[in-house]
């Protein structure tokens, strides 16, 4: 079985441009859950969808976004990006209905940098 | 707030010995901790999970102890190999909480 595919595996952009990152979770895994990883501030949640609903959201500004589409597959969108914003993006699955009470399956992760 | 922490953010050990790696939390209302390990260019991988009506669980080569009195997680490693050499992340989930919580990771150096 496939593990959760994420792309692009880099991507770099300049200031003030939008980004959108791609996760396909794992089949059968209905959960997919966003993290951003940074060296100092660790994996900090983004965002969690089940069954195309929002479930959870992490403290983030607006310009992070995200959906769920009915194949389970997940977008996250960046807008106005700035410098700070680089950082690996992971998404992960799980089987059930998310929340905290499950374990995560991660993919590679997509390498933003901004610039 | 809400936050898991790890004791020491660097490892070094030898191959073949053991390695504990340790963690904190501070929600008493946790009741769901897992850990994984992270290696270069890859995303965390999941290693193992133990729920609160536990207070120790074994894998292949991994153990993990709980002891809820001081809050307090712990990853043990048999037989350390080189290939066990990544940053290591405990999280913490139930609760209260909507989201499982990363502490910052522990980096494993494997000496051979």
């Amino acid at each position: 079985k496939a593990g959760v595919t994420q792309t692009p595996r880099y991507l770099i952009k300049t200031r003030g441009q939008q980004v959108t990152l791609s996760c396909s979770p794992i089949s059968g895994h209905r959960s997919v859950s966003w993290y951003q990883q940074t060296p100092g501030q660790g994996l900090q949640f983004l965002f969690e969808y089940f069954s195309e609903t929002q479930r959870n959201k992490g403290n983030f500004p607006g310009r992070f976004s995200g959906r769920q589409f009915s194949n389970s597959r997940s977008e996250m969108n960046v807008s106005t990006l700035e410098l700070g914003d680089s950082a690996l993006y992971l998404c992960a699955s799980s089987l059930g209905q998310g929340g905290s009470n499950e374990k995560l399956f991660f993919g590679s992760g997509t390498q933003l940098s901004v610039l | 707030g809400e936050s898991v922490g790890l004791h020491l953010p660097t490892l070094s050990v030898q191959e073949g010995d053991n390695s504990i790696i340790n963690c904190a939390y501070s929600n008493s209302a946790s009741d769901y901790f897992i850990w994984y390990k992270q290696e270069s260019g890859k995303g965390p991988q999941f290693i193992i999970d133990i729920r609160s009506n536990m207070d120790k669980r074994q894998g292949q080569r991994v153990t993990v102890l709980l002891n809820k009195t001081v809050k307090h997680l712990s990853l043990q490693i048999a037989a350390t190999q080189p290939g066990d050499s990544a940053v290591y992340f405990c999280a913490e989930g139930g609760g209260s909480q909507g989201n499982l919580i990363f502490g910052k990771g522990t980096k494993l150096s494997v000496k051979p």
